[in-house]
C-alpha cells in the first residue's frame, strides 16, 4: 500500500489564487522530503528540498518566494503555490526517504501520487 | 548536467509479447541506474535497480542491464501482462539522493 500520500489529487484554480498541497508520510517519519514538478511529456524536475523544523532548499531557477515550502512536522510537508497563473500549471510530486541521512539512498525514496493542478 | 532519454510512448502490446523500453543517459562519473513504475493513480515505485557497470537489475520479470560502454539502460521483459500496464520512468543518481528522470513511457497491454 502507499506510504506517502497527497492531497488533493487534482485541483481546479482561478489566476491569482493560492493551492496549497499536502505530503505525509503515512508510517514513517520524515525529516527530508522532496517536491518535483512534471511537465507533460517532460521528466520530472526536483524543485527543492523540504527540511523538517528549517528552510527548504530551492533548485537554481525556482522562486522561493512563489512557491513556498513549510516542513512543519515530521510526517507533512507542504507546497503553496502563491498567486497561481496557468503556466504554473503542471503536476506536482512529493517523495519521502525512509531511512537516515543524508545524504538518502536513492532506492528508499517513497513517492506520492501527485497532484494535478490546473490554473485557469 | 546529468540527463536522461527515453523512447516516447504509448508503448501498446498485445499480451505474452516482448517489451523493450529504450533509455540512454548522460552523467559525469558513475550514477546508479534505475527504472520506476507508476501504476494509475498510485506513487512511482521503484522496479529495480544497477549501481556499476555490467549490473543486471531484475525485478517481476523485468530486467536492465548497465551498459558503460553504450550509456544505455533499456528495460526488457519477455512476456507481458495486462497488469504491467503504467507508465516507466528511467532515472539515475550521481550521489546524494538527487534523481533525474526521464520523461516516462506509457504501456498498454491489451488482451
Amino acid at each position: 500500500g502507499a506510504v506517502v500520500s497527497q492531497h488533493p489529487s487534482w485541483v481546479i484554480c482561478k489566476s491569482g489564487t493560492s493551492v496549497k498541497i499536502e505530503c505525509r508520510s503515512l508510517d514513517f517519519q520524515a525529516t527530508t522530503m522532496f517536491w518535483y514538478r512534471q511537465f507533460p511529456k517532460q521528466s520530472l524536475m526536483l524543485m527543492a528540498t523540504s527540511n523538517e523544523g528549517s528552510k527548504a532548499t530551492y533548485e537554481q531557477g525556482v522562486e522561493k518566494d512563489k512557491f513556498l515550502i513549510n516542513h512543519a512536522s515530521l510526517t507533512l510537508s507542504t507546497l503553496t503555490v502563491t498567486s497561481a497563473h496557468p503556466e504554473d500549471s503542471s503536476f506536482y510530486i512529493c517523495s519521502a526517504p525512509r531511512g537516515r541521512g543524508p545524504p538518502f539512498s536513492t532506492d528508499t525514496q517513497y513517492f506520492g501520487p501527485g497532484t494535478r493542478l490546473t490554473v485557469l | 548536467g546529468d540527463s536522461v532519454t527515453q523512447m516516447e510512448g504509448p508503448v501498446t502490446l498485445s499480451e505474452e509479447a516482448f517489451l523493450t523500453i529504450n533509455c540512454t543517459y548522460t552523467a559525469t562519473g558513475y550514477p546508479s541506474l534505475f527504472w520506476y513504475v507508476q501504476y494509475p493513480g498510485e506513487g512511482l515505485q521503484l522496479l529495480l535497480k544497477a549501481t556499476k557497470a555490467d549490473d543486471k537489475g531484475s525485478n517481476k520479470g523485468f530486467e536492465a542491464t548497465y551498459r558503460k560502454e553504450t550509456t544505455s539502460f533499456h528495460l526488457e521483459k519477455g512476456s507481458v501482462q495486462v497488469s504491467d500496464s503504467a507508465v516507466y520512468f528511467c532515472a539515475l543518481s550521481g550521489g546524494y539522493q538527487k534523481v533525474t528522470f526521464g520523461t516516462g513511457t506509457k504501456l498498454q497491454v491489451i488482451p
